[in-house]
């Protein structure tokens, strides 16, 4: 089992619906959850963060975390077509003080103007 | 002026051949990594280091060696370089906050 696990899609939205990304984790013990967006042959960049304690809203982005199932979710409000990429979900794996973000294999987005 | 840098950007070599990734950041961050991306597998971590004396191996590292020259430099290195090999390449750094900063990639092809 990947410690990190995506559903590759392509999930296509039309413009201006919600979009709404998952990710599982094994390490019962993680403690942070990250969403990078990738734009095709460019380097990933963060989108937001959240700490096991407590879900996160930035603007349109919303991620959300379910402890006792393992996973976290990213939501997209009105998306837009320059949401679409790929997002790679990560989680900080190993032990405490020498962790490394595990990456999930990421689900590419289309959002149709 | 870019935080994180790698050169080369881009790199084809023939197999067999001895081949260095380099790695700089003026982020003052203690922290860094190297990443492989290959098609339909996300980002795959090779080694990481904590601080110059502190260096690990990480989920794919054979193969690989790397050098923390100073705390702004980490390279990678491919002692003898094979097609599977084939992939692009990242380095990241990390400082006291959670997030990682992604240099842009190095597209390597091994003949």
């Amino acid at each position: 089992q990947k410690e990190v696990e995506q559903n590759s899609g392509p999930l296509s939205v039309p413009e201006g619906a919600i979009a709404s990304l998952n990710c599982t984790y094994s390490d019962r013990g993680s403690q942070s959850f990250f969403w990078y967006r990738q734009y095709s042959g460019k380097s990933p960049e963060l989108i937001m963060f959240i700490y096991s304690n407590g879900d996160k809203e930035d603007g349109r982005f919303t991620a959300q975390l379910n402890k006792a199932s393992q996973y976290v979710s990213l939501l997209i409000r009105d998306s837009q077509p320059s949401d679409s990429a790929t997002y790679l979900c990560a989680v900080n794996i190993g032990d405490t003080g020498r962790r490394a973000l595990t990456f999930g294999s990421g689900t590419r987005l289309q959002v149709q103007p | 002026d870019a935080d994180v840098t790698q050169t080369p950007r881009n790199r084809i070599t023939k197999t067999g051949k001895r081949i260095m990734l380099e790695c700089s950041q003026t982020k003052g961050h203690d922290r860094m990594y190297w990443y492989r991306q290959d098609p339909g597998l996300g980002l795959r971590l090779i080694y990481y280091s904590f601080d110059v004396k502190d260096i690990n191996k990480g989920e794919i590292s054979d193969g690989y060696s790397v050098s923390r020259q100073a705390q702004a430099k980490f390279s990678l290195s491919l002692e003898s370089a094979i097609p599977n090999q084939t992939a692009l390449y990242f380095c990241a750094t990390r400082g006291r906050d959670v997030e990682q900063f992604f240099g842009p990639g190095t597209r390597l092809t091994v003949l």
